[in-house]
């Protein structure tokens, strides 16, 4: 497609429960991020994939937090027994390959609420 | 590590002033900048950035911003603000070289007085 794009736009998911958020990068791409931006916060990194190389996952919260990428192209951040603290705008981003141009474009992303 | 600060989380200016949103990174080695502005209820979109040469950077919408080395700094301006110009505004830093991961600070949100 011509952007990043993420689904669900909205997920509303009960306490205790896991859920699933996806994001298709631009074609080509070879970087791909995720982040948290929780309301009146800035943009929290949670983990970041190039290529083939192992993932950076050092920003993920906690051992809930979970993400794979698969094919190298659509990734797949999961959430395991979700907390009210949880509810957050989970935005995804990816880049050309590296030395290309650095810039990250971002998808809408997904509004977790937790109840 | 790489790191971002952005002092001010909230800047209000009266419309047709100017403004200037501060950024300072802290980095061992050389970086990219960038400006990153997230208009309300929207997705975040690059506003400029500086990969090398000129140090002072054009951007979208009237923006510019100067990297200056010495001071660690990227600081974002416009000569006179629009109402349009409301928005939340984030500035990053990657690593020229290694894995060219974005590290973002917390955000500065502008608002425009009437």
């Amino acid at each position: 497609g011509a952007g990043v794009s993420q689904s669900p736009s909205n997920k509303v998911t009960e306490k205790g429960k896991d859920v699933e958020l996806r994001c298709d990068p631009i074609s080509g791409h070879t970087a791909l991020y995720w982040y948290r931006q929780s309301l009146g916060q800035g943009l929290e990194f949670l983990i970041y994939f190039q290529g083939n190389s192992a993932p950076d996952k050092s920003g993920l919260p906690s051992d809930r937090f979970s993400a794979e990428r698969t094919g190298g192209s659509v990734s797949t951040l999961t959430i395991q027994r979700t907390q009210q603290e949880d509810s957050a705008v989970y935005l995804c981003a990816s880049s050309p390959p590296m030395g290309r141009n650095t810039e990250a474009f971002f998808g809408q992303g997904t509004r977790l609420t937790v109840v | 590590a790489q790191s971002v600060t952005q002092l001010d989380s909230q800047v209000p200016v009266f419309e047709e002033a100017p403004v200037e949103l501060r950024c300072n990174y802290s980095s061992s080695v050389s970086v990219y900048l960038f400006w990153y502005v997230q208009y309300p209820n929207q997705g975040l979109q690059l506003l400029l950035k500086y990969l090398s040469g000129s140090t002072l950077v054009k951007g979208i919408n009237g923006f510019e911003a100067e990297f200056n080395k010495s001071q660690t700094s990227f600081h974002l301006r416009k000569p006179s603000v629009h109402i349009s110009d409301t928005a939340e505004y984030f500035c990053a830093v990657s690593l020229i070289f290694g894995n060219e991961k974005l590290t973002f600070g917390t955000g500065t949100r502008l608002t425009i007085i009437p």
